[in-house]
């Protein structure tokens, strides 16, 4: 079974600050992991994956992420945060050898204040 | 990258009629497709899977013949919401799988009065 764990409901962050969301995972065998964004009323927007490779991940819009392996996170930064990035963030993961669907996290709400 | 549409993206509808949702892949064929729900401020719950050329997959708890999927050919999958419900009311997404990476459409928010 795989499964994403997004501590956090919601991230407060002012703007011009450094932004973290937070992801966790589990999956049989080696990951695919992904990150989402969803803006009021959209589908999914892909933000970046990590399939292989180096674990730092550079994605849309500024956003990366960081694969660790020994603490099974993926998670999701940005040096400095706009306000246009509010947003809900979905962290996905897949196995690269089992089910093709992605398993999604329960999102989490970022708000950045001006 | 790939482009999935998703058509309507809004639609209100009289309590006891049926509601098509269309999902098309444009520049990609796709075999399966997903179909989602998601309430307000939650994650997405996978309604089904969608295979050309064969029956759909329903998650459990999913019924069946309430939400009738036809993969009609390997750009369009439709999701038909039957004998609709205000309970039905929902945001709906469909997602196309290409390579490692999942393709979403926009997403129809229906509301059934």
């Amino acid at each position: 079974a795989q499964s994403v764990a997004q501590p956090e409901d919601q991230v407060n962050v002012a703007e011009g600050n450094p932004l973290t969301v937070k992801c966790t995972y589990s999956v049989s065998g080696n990951p695919y992991l992904f990150w989402y964004v969803q803006y009021p009323n959209r589908g999914l927007q892909f933000l970046l994956k990590y399939i292989t490779g180096d674990n730092l991940v550079k994605g849309s819009y500024g956003f990366e992420a960081e694969f660790n392996k020994s603490q099974t996170s993926f998670h999701l930064k940005k040096p400095s945060a706009l306000v246009s990035d509010s947003a809900l963030y979905f962290c996905a993961v897949r196995s690269s050898g089992g089910s093709y669907i992605p398993t999604f996290g329960r999102g989490t709400s970022l708000i950045v204040h001006p | 990258g790939a482009v999935v549409s998703q058509h309507p993206s809004r639609v209100i509808c009289k309590s006891g009629t049926s509601v098509k949702i269309e999902c098309r892949s444009l520049d990609f064929q796709a075999t399966t497709m997903f179909w989602y729900r998601q309430f307000p401020k939650k994650s997405l719950m996978l309604m089904a899977t969608s295979n050309e050329g064969s029956k759909a997959t329903y998650e459990q708890g999913v019924e069946k013949d309430k939400f009738l999927i036809n993969h009609a050919s390997l750009t369009l999958s439709t999701l038909t919401v039957t004998s609709a419900h205000p309970e039905d009311s929902s945001f709906y997404i469909c997602s196309a799988p290409l390579g490692t990476e999942a393709f979403f459409g926009q997403g129809t928010r229906l509301t059934v009065v």
